[in-house]
């Protein structure tokens, strides 16, 4: 079945930098990937998702790229602010229609 | 997109006892899935239910221990019987976005088993 593997599990950037999160998935079949971010206290948040027929997806500050070949994917914060600080997790949906998530990344700006 | 209240958002309980936590959408949605959160750790889908029809378990999960009622589009319960201190986590309603995509999230309910 489908893993996803997401990195680093910790990132800490000075405020006004890059942040950039990378997961990997395993199925080929794999068509949909979310991000989603956490706040303390608060479920999940969609904040991007990407399909397979495309290669990139950007919103204001924050994009997505995927790269089907290698089968993997990753987040990306331009100038990241201290309302960035959070949970952010990847998922992929397998070929049953089903999310698997990724481990999470916590992420934290430095002022 | 939907907005979504759980309640009770948090609650202390002591072993062996049961807790019912409430899900209600603010739209009727087709399908209503339940995720546990343990601390630190990712989401665990525990089961998937769709109005009219018994809900779908995920392995290491059994009706018994977290019966599942839906009883309308817009509302779910997930009980969670005879907690251990194991059961301590954070449970989740999320509702679907559309082609099954579970793409919101209630606040969630932090249980606390002593």
């Amino acid at each position: 079945g489908e893993n996803v593997e997401q990195h680093p599990s910790t990132l800490s950037v000075q405020e006004g930098d890059s942040a950039v999160i990378k997961c990997t998935y395993s199925d080929s079949a794999s068509n949909y990937f979310p991000w989603y971010k956490q706040e303390l206290g608060k479920g999940p948040q969609l904040i991007i998702d990407i399909r397979s027929n495309v290669g990139e997806k950007k919103d204001q500050r924050i994009a997505v790229t995927l790269n089907k070949t290698a089968k993997h994917f990753s987040l990306h914060i331009t100038e990241t602010q201290p309302e960035d600080s959070a949970v952010y997790f990847c998922a992929a949906m397998d070929s049953n229609y089903q999310l698997i998530w990724g481990a999470g990344t916590k992420l934290i700006i430095k002022p | 997109s939907a907005v979504i209240s759980q309640k009770p958002s948090r609650d202390i309980c002591q072993r062996g006892t049961s807790l019912t936590i409430q899900c209600q959408v603010d739209s009727q949605v087709t399908m209503m899935f339940w995720y546990r959160q343990q601390p630190g750790q990712s989401l665990t889908l525990i089961a998937t239910a769709n109005q009219g029809s018994e809900a779908t378990y995920e392995s290491g999960f059994v009706i018994d221990k977290f019966p599942i009622s839906r009883p309308n589009l817009t509302f779910s319960t997930l009980t969670v019987s005879n907690m251990s201190p194991e059961d301590s986590s954070i449970y989740l309603c999320s509702v679907e976005g559309g082609e099954g995509r579970p793409l919101h999230f209630g606040n969630g309910t932090r249980l606390t088993v002593t």
